[in-house]
């Protein structure tokens, strides 16, 4: 079944603990991407890669890096977690960078930082 | 950058009435318009979309019209039953952009009462 899987999905850290939540996608897509949801505010970008190796920045990027050394994952990393990083995290992923395909989410991963 | 925004925030209807949903875009150079729908505890699937060549389009209960001129797109839903009780996101993007980034409005809420 071709899907975007994460994990954990949900974690509870405290401020400064160094976490990372994995994503890996199964369809041999070469885009993937980070988003973090909070109310009334939709699905921000935090970074997205177009390709092994290629990493960007996306609209909220601080406090978060990311990695694409393989194709099919792309952990996201928060070095000191901070209580403002308190969100639900989605991973998302489709074939081409450019093009108008259909971008396929992950099922979120709930963060709560203390 | 782009702006999406979104209204209503949530939206109660009977069930067999229908749902309207409007969003507006800032960045003219959009062209690529498509429709989230997020169920409890999953993440957001893709459910219509429209590019900006297109005025109109429908899919079965649903419907996405375009207004390029005045940089608006709305989802309508007809006969809407318990089911489509979810968050709907509609996102804006430009294909044929590097890295082609979705902006997401923020969110609708909506509850079908049977």
């Amino acid at each position: 079944e071709a899907q975007v899987t994460q994990n954990p999905r949900y974690l509870i850290t405290v401020t400064g603990k160094k976490l990372t939540v994995t994503c890996s996608q199964n369809m041999n897509h070469e885009y993937m991407s980070w988003y973090r949801q909070d109310p009334g505010l939709g699905l921000r970008q935090i970074y997205y890669s177009m390709n092994v190796e290629v990493t960007d920045k996306g609209d909220v990027p601080e406090g978060y890096k990311v990695s694409r050394k393989e194709k099919r994952n792309f952990p996201l990393i928060l070095e000191s977690p901070s209580p403002n990083q308190t969100s639900l995290y989605f991973c998302a992923s489709k074939s081409r960078p450019s093009g108008p395909d259909t971008q396929y989410f992950g099922p979120g991963t709930r963060l709560t930082v203390l | 950058g782009e702006n999406v925004e979104q209204h209503p925030s949530t939206l109660s209807v009977q069930e067999g009435d229908s749902a309207v949903i409007k969003c507006t875009y800032s960045d003219s150079a959009s062209n690529y318009f498509p429709w989230y729908k997020q169920e409890l505890g999953k993440g957001p699937q893709l459910i219509i979309d429209i590019r900006s060549n297109v005025g109109e389009k429908k899919d079965q209960r649903i419907a996405v019209t375009l207004n390029k001129t005045a940089k608006h797109f709305s989802l309508h839903i007809t006969e809407t039953q318990p089911e489509d009780s979810a968050v709907y996101f509609c996102a804006a993007s430009t294909v044929g952009a590097a890295g082609n980034k979705l902006t997401f409005g923020g969110g609708t809420r909506v509850l079908v009462k049977p």
